[in-house]
């Protein structure tokens, strides 16, 4: 059974720091899904990859296939970046469904 | 505004009583899934529909029933089996599996069971 395991499980940051966060897993994937959670419990879809790195606005998330490695960072964080956010993976023996790690919480102070 | 709607945000029931969540999507999608995240753990999937009228148990189907009668609606059942039903209940769907397709989450219904 694959496992995900993020790290940290939380991080407290100032504003304008620069914030990586980690996502490992057991096994060979298909896909790998950042996601974030609002307090409110609201989840909106950050990235979805299977390779290489992706970019939107001041988010990063890269993964390596080899290592089972997957980053998420943040640059030039922002009090409204805070949040959890949740790795979640898929691979063959989850008939295609994702499998999620237990989230990262986010704090970044002003 | 396409998009996934829950309801209602906030539900309180009483032990040994059945209770249906709602959920709602506007999206066109097939897949459908619901999940139950507790504190401290990840979200864990209940049952999934990758088309109308077809459903499989996910991770933690015991005491929850689920239908699929029409593309956009896909209504939980939390039954008086199930032990510990308190929880914070997300929908979510996608065009198709999640290898391939990102997922959409409703706003979530969080359940007390008194």
């Amino acid at each position: 059974k694959n496992e995900v395991e993020q790290s940290p499980q939380n991080l407290t940051a100032q504003e304008g720091e620069f914030i990586t966060i980690n996502c490992s897993y057991s096994v060979g994937i298909s896909a790998l899904h950042w996601l974030q959670q609002h307090p409110g419990g609201g989840i909106v879809s950050l990235f979805m990859l299977s390779s290489g790195k992706k970019k939107h606005g001041r988010l990063i998330a890269t993964i390596n296939i080899q290592e089972k490695h997957s980053s998420l960072h943040i640059t030039a964080s922002h009090p409204r970046d805070s949040a959890v956010y949740i790795c979640a993976v898929c691979y063959g023996g989850s008939q295609g469904n994702l499998i999620f790690g237990k989230g990262t919480k986010l704090s970044v102070k002003p | 505004d396409g998009g996934i709607t829950q309801s209602p945000k906030y539900l309180f029931r009483k032990e040994g009583q059945n209770v249906t969540l709602s959920c709602e999507q506007n999206l066109n999608h097939d897949a459908m899934y619901w999940y139950r995240q507790d504190p401290g753990q990840g979200l864990r999937l209940i049952y999934y529909s990758q088309i109308v009228n077809d459903f499989q148990k996910g991770d933690i189907a015991e005491g929850y029933s689920v239908s699929r009668e029409k593309k956009e609606s896909f209504p939980l059942t939390v039954t008086s089996a199930q032990k510990n039903p308190t929880a914070f209940y997300l929908c979510a769907s996608s065009t198709g599996v999640p290898s391939y397709n990102e997922q959409f989450f409703g706003p979530g219904t969080r359940l007390t069971v008194l």
